[in-house]
């Protein structure tokens, strides 16, 4: 079974641009989470989307956006980058509606901002 | 405000040790407790715990929720030196399945 894919795995941009990042859920799981992990912080929940729906964001300004396609892929959206927005986006995806019971993460996207 | 403490934040023990990870919460209406291992990248699962089901076992490690203390231990018996990651621990809160809390982790470095 193919786990989690997202890519790219690094990203690097300047202030000011856009950054596009992407996620495949494993086979058969339809609920999509986004997470920054900063450094020397924990993970911070950024969006779950589930059946195609934004079901919940975490704190975190309207530049950061995403969706979810009809195969449950997923794509998250950061506007306006700045310099801390530089972290590891991590994506995971789970069988069961909601984040409850054991999410599947992926290697992450590495983003950094000059 | 809800939150997620794990303690300590950093860890070096030698190969056989055994360690003791620590996680308190404060979050509304608490529905499970999760630890994840993540080593270079992406987390991976270990143990859910529920107040249904407050002790887990996996091989080395074995994990107990405190519902009254608030708080949960993660155990490694004869730590190996392929235990050393980022332990993560994730709580559940609210009723509406819309908030997962994070702590900052543990770093758990073993060394031979």
């Amino acid at each position: 079974e193919a786990g989690v894919t997202q890519s790219p795995t690094h990203l690097i941009k300047t202030r000011g641009q856009q950054a596009t990042l992407r996620c495949s859920p494993i086979s058969g799981h339809t609920s999509v989470y986004w997470y920054q992990q900063a450094l020397g912080l924990g993970l911070q929940f950024l969006l779950w989307y589930d059946e195609g729906e934004e079901r919940n964001r975490g704190n975190f300004p309207p530049r950061f956006s995403g969706r979810q396609f009809p195969n449950y892929s997923s794509e998250l959206n950061v506007n306006a980058l700045e310099l801390e927005d530089s972290a590891l986006y991590l994506c995971a995806s789970s069988s069961r509606t909601g984040p409850e019971g054991p999410q599947h993460f992926g290697d992450g996207t590495r983003l950094s901002i000059l | 405000e809800d939150k997620v403490v794990q303690s300590p934040l950093s860890l070096v023990v030698h190969e056989g040790d055994t360690v003791t990870l620590n996680c308190s919460y404060e979050v509304t209406n608490f529905r499970s407790l999760l630890w994840y291992k993540q080593e270079k990248k992406a987390p991976t699962f270990l143990f859910m715990l529920t107040s249904s089901g407050i002790e887990k076992k996996s091989g080395r490690l074995s994990s107990i929720l405190d519902k009254k203390e608030l708080s949960s231990i993660l155990n490694i018996t004869a730590t190996q030196t392929g235990d050393s990651a980022i332990y993560l621990c994730a709580v559940l809160g609210e009723t509406s399945y819309d908030k997962v809390i994070f702590g900052p982790g543990t770093s758990l470095s073993v060394i031979p």
